[in-house]
């Protein structure tokens, strides 16, 4: 979806590097999400952010950490990349909708490899 | 630990065949069980969802059935389509879908 953009979409780093993966959107929705995907497991969420001053852990948040700028910026940061951390990365946005139900818009991704 | 479980893994289908995926899940305060479409090198895509106070629920060819005493769902493809090859991904949340916790994805391919 053009209206979530993710840089880089592809990185080749090493083990104990530092590394940012950053998410930037024009659909103007106040909240944003940080996943990985792994083959046979899914989507985990990482990181959630709510609106600016609001960000929240989600199901496997050791080793990463993330800084929401802007309503429209949200950015996840390995401090030291290891091997594991592997994985295909995707940042999302969503407003709530009719009903309560929250559709989630998601980037093309980021392909990280640690090497 | 995954609350909600997916099968099956991999499906093969026909031109114009029914495709199957099933979804079970364990904690009864979700409320909302949306299915997302993901193609090779995009994101997921909302597909369609439902919420648990009907049991089926339509949109052109494709239908969720939902079965709250089993706790479980599915999505139903009539006519696969070449086209509707992709991954396939249920999910659950509490409280209309912010934190959506999925499955672990459903690789569907359609021969032509």
């Amino acid at each position: 979806d053009a209206d979530v953009t993710q840089t880089p979409r592809n990185r080749i780093t090493k083990t104990g590097k530092r590394i940012m993966l950053e998410c930037s959107q024009t659909k103007g929705h106040d909240r944003m999400y940080w996943y990985r995907q792994d083959p046979g497991l899914g989507l985990r969420l990482i990181y959630y952010s709510f609106d600016v001053k609001d960000i929240n852990k989600g199901e496997i948040s050791d080793g990463y950490s993330v800084s929401r700028q802007a309503q429209a910026k949200f950015s996840l940061s390995l401090e030291s990349a290891i091997p594991n951390q592997t994985a295909l990365y995707f940042c999302a946005t969503s407003d709530l909708g009719g009903r309560g139900t929250d559709t989630q818009y998601f980037g093309p991704g980021t392909r990280l490899t640690v090497l | 630990q995954q609350q909600v479980k997916q099968s099956p893994q991999s499906l093969i289908v026909q031109k114009g065949g029914i495709s199957i995926i099933n979804c079970a899940y364990e904690n009864t305060a979700f409320d909302y069980f949306p299915w997302y479409q993901q193609f090779p090198g995009k994101g997921p895509a909302l597909l369609i969802a439902i919420r648990p106070d009907v049991s089926e629920k339509k949109e052109g060819r494709f239908t969720i059935s939902f079965n709250k005493s089993a706790k479980q769902f599915s999505l139903h493809i009539m006519d696969s389509q070449p086209g509707d090859s992709a991954t396939y991904f249920c999910a659950a949340s509490i409280e209309g879908g912010s934190r959506l916790t999925f499955g672990e994805g459903t690789q569907l391919t359609v021969n032509p």
